[in-house]
């Protein structure tokens, strides 16, 4: 199984700062990395696929970088809007499967 | 865009087998870029890749729930299924359905709370 983990659990920030998550492998997948952005109540939402391509539709302030094992989510000036909790998905294409990593809450500071 | 809607119950009872169904509309469940698949929220945790399903009916399960999963497909009906046994107060999670690229998950439903209590 590929282990992802996420840190940190926890980032307080303030709007219109930059914000930076990261997201580790236990093993090397490429570039099979996604980033979700999830509120309270609701389902998860694709931001980056493949590492670093910003869905259609995802504002241009994320961004995603990394390959291998580490991985990123920059989000350059926060909005309001963007206070929620950040998952990271692997695929492991051997396997055809997926994982998660445990989330990581933006809050407010 | 695909929109998908998750019907089961919200509770059930220890050891028993849960049910639900996830039903796929705005588009066709026979692609073959895509799985269909179900991932578990427990409250206040994180998300749980439960396993996945193409619609020739391969089917990919995570191995710490395998022994206890079964996801099949009616192309027929576009639906898909998820059968999870011998249930404990463990299980107690919010269900998703989702279509999963191998790039990402762009599309879920809005989720069920399903409890495990008797």
């Amino acid at each position: 199984d590929i282990r992802m983990t996420q840190s940190p659990s926890t980032v307080s920030a303030s709007v219109g700062d930059r914000v930076t998550l990261t997201c580790r492998a236990s093993q090397n997948i490429g570039n099979w990395l996604a980033w979700y952005q999830q509120k309270a109540g609701e389902a998860p939402k694709l931001l980056i696929y493949k590492a670093s391509s910003l869905e259609r539709g995802a504002p241009s302030r994320f961004s995603g970088r990394g390959s291998g094992t580490e991985f990123t989510l920059t989000i350059t000036s926060l909005q309001p809007e963007d206070y929620a909790t950040y998952h990271c998905q692997q695929y492991d294409s051997q396997s055809n499967s997926y994982s998660f990593g445990q989330g990581t809450k933006v809050d407010m500071k | 865009q695909v929109y998908l809607q998750e019907s089961g119950p919200g509770l059930v009872k220890p050891s028993e087998t849960l049910s639900l169904r996830c039903t796929v509309s705005g588009g066709s469940i026979s692609g073959s870029s895509y799985h269909w698949g179900w991932i578990r929220q427990p409250p206040g945790k994180g998300l749980e890749w439960i396993g996945s399903i193409y619609y020739s009916g391969k089917t990919y399960y995570n191995p710490s729930l395998t022994r206890r999963v079964t996801i099949s497909v009616d192309t027929s009906k576009n639906q898909f299924s998820l059968k999870l046994s011998s249930l404990t107060a463990a299980d107690t999670a919010v269900y998703y359905c989702a279509r999963l690229y191998n790039y990402g998950t762009d599309s879920w439903g809005q989720g069920t709370l399903v409890t495990v209590s008797s």
